[in-house]
């Protein structure tokens, strides 16, 4: 199957600052990718919808400025947590949209916000 | 939209034996169904996928059936192994290229004893 790459795996910062995560198709390039939260023990949220070279769609009552996704690649696409809090301590995963039709995901990223 | 329930939540299996675990949706335009395993810590798998155009599909010891007119589809393991342990996910979209937003279920944790 296709590799995606999520980096970081952990994160652990102070309420107040800026995350960065990373999401990268390794070997095949993706106009299309998305970004989800998963709480402990349940199912993947759907956050936002990332497409290349235009602004991200985001769900219903995902904050924008909150949740910044910037798509700038075939390659990469990143979401960026602003002034994060403890209560944005989750577990944030991407996919990757193949041509094939398939979506493959990330290895995820686990953000504990102090 | 389209909803997407999963049973059942929790299911432990003696090794050997076959685990089935049953998803309906609600929207009968969908027409991708992917299944997804996450082992715990990391991003979810796609194991198999079927389309709506075909009734089953087979990969070695796993396999998913689809019904269209009962809206259902659902994920057959057989001769079960302890790294067959997991949550399983089931999932469902429309459109032609497969990129559309998924709707995942609730998740299901697979348990096989030795």
């Amino acid at each position: 199957g296709a590799v995606v790459s999520q980096h970081p795996s952990r994160v652990i910062c102070k309420s107040g600052t800026s995350v960065k995560i990373e999401c990268r198709s390794l070997d095949f390039q993706a106009t299309t990718m998305f970004w989800y939260r998963q709480f402990p023990k349940k199912s993947l949220m759907l956050m936002a919808t990332s497409n290349e070279g235009s602004k991200a769609t985001y769900e219903q009552g995902v904050e924008k400025d909150k949740f910044l996704i910037n798509h700038a690649s075939l390659t990469l696409s990143t979401l960026t947590v602003t002034s994060a809090h403890p209560e944005d301590s989750s577990f944030y995963i991407c996919s990757a949209g193949k041509d094939t039709g398939e979506l493959f995901f990330g290895e995820g990223s686990r953000l504990t916000v102090l | 939209g389209e909803n997407v329930e999963q049973h059942p939540s929790t299911l432990s299996v003696q090794e050997g034996d076959s685990a089935v675990i049953k998803c309906t949706y609600s929207d009968s335009a969908s027409n991708y169904f992917p299944w997804y395993k996450q082992e715990l810590g990391k991003g979810p798998q796609l194991i198999i996928d079927i389309r709506s155009n075909v009734g089953e599909k087979k990969d070695q010891r796993i396999a998913v059936t689809l019904n269209k007119t009962a809206k259902h589809f659902s994920l057959h393991i057989t001769e079960t192994q302890p790294e067959d342990s997991a949550v399983y996910f089931c999932a469902a979209s429309k459109g032609n290229t497969g990129f559309q937003k998924l709707v995942f279920g609730t998740g299901t944790r697979l348990l096989v004893s030795p």
